[in-house]
């Protein structure tokens, strides 16, 4: 199995500022013959269900906020929160989907300083 | 938009079973990729199995094999996943997830499994 590992595992940021959370997997999840890496983002607010960000490892989906973004390749990613809101207060969890069993990274808590 | 409406979730005994439903609406069920995922209380998410549109791959995680059975009924709408010889340790909130193949974008509200004498 791909061993998704998240770091931190917490994080506080003050409003307005830049959020930064990692995402490491265990092998290559980089598919070379479409050359497309098989990563997605999830926000889990308190109470709520996840909520697919960003999948493809940086292409948003649609009606997430520009301030969102995802980068990375092969085994290192990294979701990049430009300027925090309030509203951003919640779980953060990378998945890959490159090969079963689907695996999830233990979550990042993000919260305002 | 896709709507996903779990059932099922109770209270039960170590060892019993139970059939979670999930209610599809607002998509053409049957050309959606169904998941179910869980999350444990306090803890992360964990992919559980998947059902492929026309049910002809099947997956599930080391931990369900042989005790879960996820199935579709595409006529009327409806993922199932069964859940025999249950454990302390599946107890969760059970989600049920429409995907673009394994892109898991449209998630229910869940169901709570508690598994406990």
């Amino acid at each position: 199995d791909i061993v998704m590992t998240q770091s931190p595992d917490s994080l506080a940021v003050s409003l307005g500022e830049r959020a930064t959370i990692n995402c490491r997997s265990s092998q290559n999840i980089l598919y070379r013959s479409n050359y497309k890496n098989y990563l997605a983002w999830f926000q889990q607010r308190p109470g709520q269900p996840p909520k697919l960000l960003i999948s493809w490892a940086s292409t948003r989906e649609s009606g997430v906020p520009d301030r969102f973004s995802g980068s990375g390749s092969g085994t290192d990613f990294t979701l990049t929160i430009s300027s925090l809101q309030a509203e951003d207060v919640a779980v953060y969890y990378c998945q890959q989907y490159y090969s079963g069993p689907i695996t999830f990274g233990q979550g990042t808590r993000l919260e305002i300083k | 938009e896709v709507r996903l409406v779990e059932s099922g979730g109770v209270l039960v005994q170590p060892g019993g079973s139970l059939r979670l439903s999930c209610a599809v609406s607002g998509f053409t069920f049957s050309s959606l990729w169904m998941h179910w995922v869980r999350q444990a209380p306090g803890k992360g998410l964990e992919w559980v199995a998947d059902i492929k549109q026309d049910e002809s791959e099947i997956h599930y995680v080391d931990s369900v094999k042989g005790r879960f059975t996820i199935s579709r009924d595409n006529a009327k709408n409806f993922l199932h996943l069964q859940m025999n010889s249950l454990r302390v340790e599946d107890t969760a909130v059970y989600y049920c997830v429409s995907g673009r193949g394994w892109v898991l974008d449209n998630w229910g509200r869940g169901t709570p499994v508690t598994v406990s004498s």
